[in-house]
């Protein structure tokens, strides 16, 4: 059974900081490793999609690493802004999608 | 371009009473269609997916059903809510198979059971 854990459950930073946020997974027989971005009471948002046979994905200031053997991604944050403000969701495709708990991140101005 | 709609926003609820949500997506045909549930300190919990109309795929046994009278509509039901049904529930389609089918979630639906 796949689970999904994402390290830290909470993160404080002032704003302008480089942050990396941490997921990792017990089953690496993936399909693809997605990163969400939820506000208060919203639905979500899709940030990054990484395929299985691919090693990273950027947007922006958002730079998504995966490492399938090992069971990681890491979503990496550049300059923090105060909008950024939001609960981070990872989520792995197998046999279909299972989400970690998320990571709340608060950036303060 | 694609959006998804789901109502109604918030709903309270007694325990026993019957329930339905509803999810309509649009700007897409023969979408895959989704329901999630989130619950305080959980993470997302695939309740029900479907393929195509009348075809319903449960994940977790409960007391909620789906269905899926319309290409486009997909529909959360119970005849009788319990406490633990509270959460906050999402819908979300995707489109094309595996392994690029992203999925995109609605604006979610706050239930409480009293």
């Amino acid at each position: 059974k796949q689970e999904v854990t994402q390290i830290p459950a909470a993160l404080s930073v002032p704003e302008g900081e480089n942050l990396v946020l941490n997921c990792s997974f017990t089953d690496s027989a993936i399909y693809n490793l997605q990163w969400f971005r939820q506000d208060p009471g919203k639905g979500l948002t899709s940030l990054l999609l990484i395929q299985s046979s691919q090693r990273e994905q950027t947007s922006g200031r958002l730079n998504a690493s995966l490492d399938k053997s090992s069971g990681r991604s890491t979503l990496y944050i550049a300059a923090s802004q105060p909008g950024d403000s939001a609960t981070y969701l990872c989520a792995v495709r197998s046999e279909k999608l299972v989400f970690g708990k998320g990571t709340k991140l608060t950036v303060n101005p | 371009s694609q959006t998804i709609h789901q109502w109604p926003a918030t709903l309270v609820q007694p325990v026993g009473s019957p329930l339905s949500l509803e999810c309509t997506v649009e700007g897409t045909s023969n979408p895959n269609l989704y329901w999630y549930r989130q619950a305080a300190g959980r993470g997302l919990q695939l309740l029900f997916y479907s393929v195509g109309i009348g075809q319903i795929s449960s994940e977790v046994p409960q007391n909620l059903s789906a269905s899926r009278p319309q290409d486009r509509q997909f529909i959360l039901s119970s005849k009788k809510l319990l406490l633990s049904d509270s959460g906050f529930y999402l819908c979300a389609w995707s489109f094309g198979g595996l392994p690029t089918d992203t999925q995109y979630f609605g604006p979610g639906t706050r239930l409480t059971v009293l």
